[in-house]
C-alpha cells in the first residue's frame, strides 16, 4: 500500500502568520484530500485535490484561507493562511493509490495558533 | 447527505474482554466502508475494508461485519489488549466513488 509522508508533523505559530504543509506520496495518485480534525472532533473534509486542476473545496472552506497547491500526482500542498487560535488542529492529508477507493493517510500535522 | 453516527462515543474494559464497536450510516448506497485507527496526535492507520458486496472482513484479533441495507457496520475486538487503546473511526465512501464520510468515532481505553 502508499506511503505518504506528511510534514511538518507539529507547529506552533502566531496569529497572522501563515503555514504550509507538504504531503508526499510514493506513487502516482490522481486524488488527494486534505482534512482538518478539530480538538475533539472527526475528520471534517477541507478540498479534494486533483493534479492538473484547482482543487474542490467543501462548504465552509475557501481558496484564499486555505490555498492547495498540485504541482504533480505525488505532491501536494495545504497552505493555512492569516491563522487565528481558532485554526488550530490536527491537518491530514490522505490519498486514494491505485483508484482502489481505499483512503490512507499521512501521520497528519498538528497545529497550534497562539 | 450521507451521515455517520458511532456508539458508544467512549468504551472502557478490562484487559482481555471481546468488544463490539458500532457504525451507523443513513444512506445505503456506499460503495465501501472502512475502519481506521487513530492513535493521539496522530494520523490515521486503515485497519480494515468491506466492499459494498462483502458481509465480512477479519484481520487477527479484529472483524468487521457489513450489513448495507440496514446501515450498520461492527467491529469486534477479540481479547482487547492495552495496545488496542486508540479512537477508532469509520468512514463510507459514496456509490460515485467520491466523497468519504467519517464517523465521529469511539474512543477505546483497555485498562490493564
Amino acid at each position: 500500500s502508499a506511503v505518504i509522508s506528511q510534514k511538518p508533523s507539529r507547529d506552533i505559530c502566531q496569529r497572522g502568520t501563515s503555514l504550509t504543509i507538504q504531503c508526499q506520496v510514493d506513487s502516482q495518485v490522481t486524488m488527494m484530500f486534505w482534512y482538518r480534525q478539530q480538538p475533539g472532533q472527526s475528520l471534517t473534509l477541507i478540498a479534494t485535490a486533483n493534479q492538473g486542476s484547482e482543487a474542490t473545496y467543501e462548504s465552509g472552506f475557501v481558496i484564499d484561507k486555505f490555498p492547495i497547491s498540485r504541482p504533480n500526482l505525488t505532491f501536494s500542498t495545504l497552505t493555512v493562511s492569516n491563522m487565528s487560535p481558532e485554526d488550530s488542529s490536527i491537518y491530514l492529508c490522505s490519498a486514494n493509490p491505485s483508484g482502489a477507493n481505499v483512503l490512507t493517510f499521512g501521520a497528519g500535522s498538528r497545529l497550534t495558533v497562539l | 447527505k450521507q451521515e455517520v453516527t458511532q456508539i458508544p462515543a467512549a468504551l472502557s474494559v478490562p484487559e482481555g474482554e471481546n468488544l463490539v464497536l458500532n457504525c451507523s450510516f443513513t444512506d445505503s448506497a456506499i460503495y465501501n466502508l472502512q475502519w481506521f485507527r487513530q492513535d493521539p496526535g496522530k494520523g490515521l492507520t486503515s485497519l480494515l475494508l468491506i466492499q459494498s458486496s462483502q458481509r465480512e472482513q477479519t484481520s487477527g484479533r479484529l472483524n468487521a461485519s457489513l450489513d448495507k441495507s440496514s446501515g450498520r457496520s461492527t467491529l469486534y475486538i477479540a481479547a482487547s489488549q492495552p495496545g488496542d487503546s486508540a479512537t477508532y473511526l469509520c468512514a463510507v465512501l459514496d456509490n460515485y466513488g467520491q466523497n468519504f464520510v467519517f464517523g465521529p468515532g469511539t474512543r477505546l481505553s483497555v485498562l490493564p
